[in-house]
């Protein structure tokens, strides 16, 4: 069947602008993860939905990054006034069950350049 | 103390033999492990989950849990050069996935 899907796969922002990537999971995935990944290092976790709820956003590094699932399908993380930092690669992942004990599957990922 | 670590290697073994890939974890009440294979410049993809202290045999690959020692391995045998990528350890821990940096492993022909 399908997996996660991500788009755009390559977003270039200059400094101060603002970006919204999406996360498609895999169909009837409960729960939905977006990840940040900076070169040489492993993914750090960002935020987390179960279905429609985001119950932990406590990696979110600042007031401008922002995430919703509002239906608890599809999800966009959105960072406001982006800065050179935040250059990165954004994963998403979905589980088919509740909470982070279970398997999760990774999208392609969103690779943001700042300028 | 970082909550999961690997060794960054590089790791290099020859083809057919026995690569040995290490992780250490600080929380004692985790309870999910898992490894995930990341080729460069792709995103990361689930090889193994374990759950229990012991062994847990797929294919090729073996995960091993020590929960008294807090230590997870992956071991692949007959290393394949189709192996060669980085290994990311990832422990549930405070209701998180928490990442090793990665070992990469590199299997020479």
């Amino acid at each position: 069947g399908a997996g996660v899907s991500q788009s755009p796969r390559y977003k270039v922002a200059k400094r101060g602008q603002d970006v919204a990537l999406r996360c498609d999971p895999i169909s009837g995935h409960v729960s939905l993860f977006w990840y940040q990944q900076a070169l040489g290092q492993g993914p750090e976790f960002l935020t987390y939905f179960q279905n429609e709820a985001q119950l932990d956003k406590s990696g979110l590094p600042s007031d401008r990054f922002f995430a919703e699932r509002p239906e608890g399908s599809v999800s966009t993380l959105k960072i406001q006034r982006t800065q050179q930092e935040d250059s990165a690669v954004y994963l998403c992942a979905s589980s088919l069950h509740e909470g982070t004990a279970y398997e999760q599957y990774f999208g392609p990922g969103t690779r943001l350049t700042v300028t | 103390q970082k909550e999961v670590e690997q060794n960054s290697g590089p790791l290099s073994v020859p083809e057919g033999a026995i690569a040995s890939l290490n992780c250490t974890y600080s929380d004692r009440v985790s309870q999910s492990f898992f490894w995930y294979r990341q080729y460069s410049g792709k995103s990361p993809e689930l090889i193994m989950s374990i759950y229990s202290n012991g062994d847990k045999e797929d294919g090729r690959f073996t995960a091993q849990l020590n929960k008294a020692s807090q230590y997870v391995s992956l071991l692949i045998r007959d290393s394949q050069p189709s192996d060669s990528a980085t290994y990311l350890c990832a422990v549930t821990t405070s209701e998180k996935l928490v990442f090793g940096k990665g070992t990469k492993l590199t299997v020479n022909p």
